[in-house]
């Protein structure tokens, strides 16, 4: 059964810090590995896919890597800012979708 | 890209009345369509496969008889939270991939935010 872990789980930085979340998982027999931030009380965003035959993804300040063999992807935040602030979930996809518990993040101005 | 479509996006219901869930895919078919809930602080736990035409498989500790869950279509899961009590507050969603494509992203929907009083 998949396992899905992310470090830390909790994260208080100043504005402008670049910050690495990290993400690992059991079984490298995944499909995909996305990622996603939760705003409190509301419903999911996705932020990066990245297939199992790719190695990262990048979205503007954010890049994901992965890394099958060694069970471990990360999400790297550049210039990180106060609208970063939410929960980032980290969801390996084999035929179940498996979530992380998530990080906690808070940017202070 | 997919969309999953899921309603309502809040509820608030009375202790012992039932609340049904919707997921929709609305421009794909799926013949599984998976929920999740998600307790304080917590990770979102898979309650249940919704597999269309055939019975959910549930897993160990999600009882099946208080989370009733339907795949009348292979775009169509509903989830029924029956004789709902104040502990079965939560926030519930579905995913779902298009009907072939293990592949693929999961699609997601926007979550239900489940409040009984």
């Amino acid at each position: 059964k998949q396992e899905v872990t992310q470090i830390p789980a909790a994260l208080s930085v100043p504005e402008g810090e670049n910050l690495v979340l990290n993400c690992s998982f059991t079984d490298s027999a995944i499909y995909n590995l996305q990622w996603f931030r939760q705003d409190p009380g509301k419903g999911l965003t996705s932020l990066l896919l990245i297939q199992s035959s790719q190695r990262e993804q990048t979205s503007g300040r954010l890049n994901a890597s992965l890394d099958k063999s060694s069970g471990r992807s990360t999400l790297y935040i550049a210039a990180s800012q106060p609208g970063d602030s939410a929960t980032y979930l980290c969801v390996c996809s084999g035929y179940i979708p498996t979530f992380g518990r998530g990080t906690s993040l808070i940017v202070h101005p | 890209g997919a969309v999953v479509s899921q309603h309502p996006s809040r509820v608030i219901c009375k202790s012992g009345t039932s609340v049904k869930i919707e997921c929709r895919s609305l421009d794909f078919q799926a013949t599984t369509m998976f929920w999740y809930r998600q307790f304080p602080k917590q990770s979102l736990m898979l309650m249940a496969t919704s597999n269309e035409g055939s019975k959910a498989t549930y897993e160990q500790g999600v009882e099946k008889d208080k989370f009733l869950i339907n795949h009348a279509s292979l775009t169509l899961s509903t989830l029924t939270v029956t004789s709902a009590h104040p502990e079965d507050s939560s926030f519930y969603i579905c995913s779902a991939s298009p009907l072939g494509r293990s592949d693929t992203e999961a699609f997601f929907g926007q979550g239900t935010r489940l409040t009984v009083v």
